[in-house]
């Protein structure tokens, strides 16, 4: 346990299925972030929350919309995707800067 | 924006061999540098950081890597490898971005595999 906890472990999703990917830290992190990790590619930021502030989104496709409700609590909401959205979905959390990021286990997710 | 460079995708090393990753970066400002390793199965999880003082680092399980800002480098080594560090390592950076936040960007990631 990480401290990062995801849910679910695994989805599978048909393309007009919507759904959430949840993430929860009680480490008293101030931020929050979602990442891809996809085969043979590098890790890819997709947002990134400041104190509950949405402070990056890196072009990532309107087909995920993120919330943060507070600052221990990020979900990923999923609809309409697409095959090559199959990956798995990381959140971490970080205190500052200097520090590093705790990461959770990851959602598998597979868009069928 | 910034960007990270893990040179080695795939390094297959046997037993106390000695192991080298390198790690390049391109930013021209204040940085924070990380390693991370992903065991088979496991989550990401932090090996070793550095963001000031002495440019010798020392992690976890015998790691340690060096800042070499001149070369904008930041490489991991370990002196004799075992097979428990069979796993991805990736290098990451924090460099600054608008508002005071900070923007943190990975390496694509060097997968070793040790043999016994």
């Amino acid at each position: 346990e990480t401290g990062v906890t995801q849910t679910p472990r695994h989805l599978v999703m048909g393309m007009t299925n919507k759904k959430s990917l949840k993430c929860e830290q009680h480490l008293g992190h101030n931020a929050m972030y979602w990442y891809k990790q996809s085969a043979k590619k590098p890790l890819e930021l997709m947002f990134v929350y400041n104190f509950k502030e949405q402070t990056e989104n890196n072009s990532v496709p309107s087909r995920f919309s993120p919330e943060c409700p507070n600052s221990s609590h990020l979900f990923l909401h999923l609809h309409t995707l697409q095959p090559e959205d199959s990956a798995l979905y990381l959140c971490a959390s970080s205190q500052g800067r200097t520090d590093g990021y705790t990461f959770g286990s990851g959602t598998r997710l597979t868009v069928v | 924006a910034q960007s990270v460079s893990q040179h080695n995708h795939h390094v297959i090393l046997s037993e106390a061999a000695s192991l080298e990753l390198g790690c390049n970066y391109s930013y021209g400002g204040t940085v924070n540098l990380f390693w991370y390793v992903q065991y088979p199965g496991q989550h990401l999880q932090l090996l070793l950081k550095y963001f000031s003082g002495d440019p010798l680092v020392k992690g976890i399980k015998g790691f340690e890597a060096e800042f070499i800002k001149s070369k904008f480098s930041f490489n991991l080594r370990k002196p004799s490898v075992q097979w428990s560090d069979t796993a991805e390592y990736f290098c990451a950076v924090n460099a600054g971005a608008s508002g005071g936040s900070y923007i943190p960007t990975f390496g694509r990631g060097t997968s070793l595999i040790v043999h016994p």
